[in-house]
């Protein structure tokens, strides 16, 4: 069983709906939880950083920890074309230490 | 802005041969990565440097190695490519200080051993 679980998709979705991406893990330790958008032939590019439990928003993204289910999510609300990438979860226990990622959902987002 | 460069974007080898990746970041990052990336298995590291002529193996060193002999430059050797060494190889380097563990990427290396 690998340490981070990730949906591999692809997750196709009209113009304007919300999207949710999700990572399970096993091990309890984590404590800083990264969302990763890697567009087609790029590099992955950090999206959004949350230390420990709860919700954090940046404009139309919204990161959630769940520890006790060790459960993450990333919602996309009114989600555009521009969207349509691969989405990594990373984790790791400080944060110093290295990342453990999941294998990434491919998103699609049509006009 | 910062800049993690990658020196080809694409490569096609023989089984075999030695091959050079090289990764060049402008940060002043003391942290470098390098990790390989294949459909479904996410990114899985292959080794990483703290600072200049240190390194540590990561998760998959097997066939690989590096070196560090300048802060902003970071390569990856495959001593005798195999076919199985066909993967995208992703650099990355970090800061030390701070609270975040943010990583930057390069655009990545798309190699073929054929």
């Amino acid at each position: 069983q690998k340490e981070v679980e990730q949906d591999p998709g692809p997750l196709s979705v009209p113009e304007g709906a919300i999207v949710s991406l999700n990572c399970t893990y096993s091990n309890s330790a984590f404590q800083y939880f990264m969302w990763y958008r890697q567009y087609s032939r790029k590099g992955p590019e950090l999206l959004m950083y949350t230390y420990s439990s709860g919700n954090k928003e940046d404009g139309r993204f919204t990161a959630q920890v769940d520890k006790s289910s060790k459960y993450i999510s990333l919602f996309i609300r009114d989600s555009q074309p521009s969207d349509s990438a691969t989405y990594l979860c990373a984790m790791s226990v400080n944060a110093g230490n290295m990342l453990t990622f999941g294998g990434g959902t491919r998103l699609m987002v049509k006009p | 802005d910062v800049k993690v460069t990658q020196s080809s974007r694409y490569l096609v080898k023989r089984t075999g041969e030695k091959v050079f990746l090289e990764c060049v970041q402008d940060m002043d990052h003391e942290n470098m990565f390098w990790y390989r990336q294949d459909p479904g298995l996410g990114l899985r590291l292959i080794y990483f440097s703290y600072d200049v002529k240190m390194k540590e193996k990561g998760d998959i060193p097997e066939g690989y190695s590096v070196s560090r002999e300048k802060k902003e430059r970071f390569s990856l050797i495959l001593e005798s490519a195999s076919t199985n060494q066909t993967s995208m190889y992703l650099c990355a380097s970090r800061k030390t200080s701070g609270y975040y563990n943010e990583q930057f990427f390069g655009p990545g290396t798309r190699l073929t051993v054929l």
